[in-house]
């Protein structure tokens, strides 16, 4: 059973647009959800930081965490090409395993201006 | 701001050769990892080190990889005898403390190609 799932996109969208982006996961005993942004070539950047459900904003972005339905959410408003990037998905295993993140496959953003 | 820095950016082995990937983490930082990235595929976890000893370890770390953090400021991953399927992005990572909300800082990567 796959643990953490991600439409690997490509998503394109035009400069200014709501973007959402979206990951499922199996295990309902996870507990803390992270979105990482990775431009080409470069490591995985930490955008957001999320634990329990709801809402965590910073600028323009949102994250969302619904643990009735085990989804997790990326919004990115008012979007700039430089925005453009693969967008991965993960938590952690709980316990005191919490630098063992499993990963989303990511997916391809492309804003164009 | 302080990063995780990786060397060398690009190596090319041939296939049955050692290779040594390098690391310098973050200053201050206790925890520290490895992850790799085969070309269109997920981000997977190998090892995490802390204290001076691996604390956990994927299916994938067998007995051809070994960690080591031989000074106070490296970390590196070898692989003894390389074998096609080891091409990929190698990712060294580190984080301050062990708590929940100590962020993971990646370094750029290492692409190994293994001919």
């Amino acid at each position: 059973q796959k643990e953490v799932e991600q439409d690997p996109g490509p998503l394109s969208v035009p400069e200014g647009a709501i973007v959402s982006l979206n990951c499922t996961y199996s295990n309902s005993a996870f507990q803390y959800f992270m979105w990482y942004r990775q431009y080409s070539r470069k490591g995985p950047e930490l955008l957001m930081y999320t634990y329990s459900s709801g809402n965590k904003e910073d600028g323009r972005f949102t994250a969302q965490v619904d643990k009735s339905s085990k989804y997790i959410s990326l919004f990115i408003r008012d979007s700039q090409p430089s925005d453009s990037a693969t967008y991965l998905c993960a938590r952690n295993a709980g316990g005191t395993s919490y630098g063992k993140l499993t990963f989303g496959q990511g997916t391809i953003l492309t804003v164009h201006p | 701001e302080p990063e995780v820095t990786q060397t060398p950016s690009h190596q090319v082995t041939q296939m049955g050769q050692e290779v040594i990937l390098r690391c310098v983490p973050i200053s201050n930082h206790l925890y520290f990892y490895w992850y790799r990235q085969i070309l269109g595929q997920k981000v997977e976890f190998l090892v995490s080190f802390y204290n001076n000893e691996i604390s956990e370890k994927s299916e994938i770390f067998d007995d051809q990889f070994s960690v080591e953090r031989p000074d106070g400021s490296n970390f590196t991953l070898k692989i003894r005898s390389t074998k096609l399927e080891d091409s990929a992005m190698y990712f060294c990572a580190s984080r301050a403390t062990g708590t929940p909300n100590s962020p993971l800082h990646f370094g750029n990567g290492t692409r190994l190609t293994v001919t």
